[in-house]
């Protein structure tokens, strides 16, 4: 298995507190990535990082912001929770774009839900 | 048209049966394909890639059909331990390190 891990595993939080998730990868991959997972939409792409210091939006970014001053970290932000924004998070690495998209691996995901 | 469109299932199959999962995909443009498997409560984890050719890895074998926009996968001699969500993935034309996955179909093998 790649190494991912993503912290917290869990988290409760309430409407309108910061929360920061975390995902650490020990593969040395070049790309970053933060999906959201609910029933009815599936995986959906939050923000991406192609290097370090660098990111971008993916589909469904309103309301996050991410950062990456390591190759090995990649942190998501939720600047003020929302009760829309419970879900479950999935980091992804994948090595390289080159001419043939490379495979994501995935971290274990954090389960958070905001009351 | 959706980008990535699956029958939601479920499916339900007793072990030792063949079952056989389709997907569609809108974009012509489209260079990889994927199917991932989800077990419950866990991540998505990558069962095989899908090449032109066809390629097969023990009882899976994934088939694609540019000129349809479609993209199979088929489990023979299916096990218990083949119960989970299986998930067609296709990446976004114009990037060739993001992906758009589908929405899964959930596969229930019975003893």
């Amino acid at each position: 298995d790649a190494g991912i891990t993503q912290s917290p595993r869990h988290k409760v939080t309430e409407t309108g507190t910061p929360v920061t998730l975390r995902c650490h990868q020990t593969e040395n991959h070049r790309y970053m990535y933060w999906y959201r997972q609910d029933p009815g939409h599936g995986l959906r792409l939050i923000h991406y990082s192609y290097g370090v210091k660098d990111t971008d939006k993916g589909e469904v970014s309103d309301g996050y912001s991410v950062s990456r001053s390591k190759t090995e970290d990649f942190l998501l932000t939720l600047e003020s929770a929302t009760s829309s924004q419970t879900s479950v998070y999935f980091c992804a690495i994948s090595e390289s774009g080159g001419l043939r998209t490379d495979t994501q691996y995935f971290g274990p995901g954090t389960r958070l839900t905001v009351l | 048209r959706k980008e990535v469109e699956q029958d939601p299932g479920p499916f339900n199959v007793p072990e030792g049966a063949t079952v056989a999962f389709n997907c569609t995909y809108s974009n012509s443009a489209s260079q990889s394909f994927f199917w991932y498997r989800q077990d419950c409560r866990k991540e998505p984890k990558l069962l095989m890639s899908v090449y032109s050719s066809g390629n097969e890895d023990g009882r899976f074998t994934a088939q694609l059909n540019r000129a349809s926009q479609y993209i199979s996968l088929l489990i023979r001699d299916s096990k218990l331990s083949d119960s989970a969500t299986y998930l067609c993935v296709v990446n976004n034309p114009g990037s060739n390190y993001k992906l758009t996955f589908g929405k899964g179909t959930l596969l229930t093998v019975n003893p």
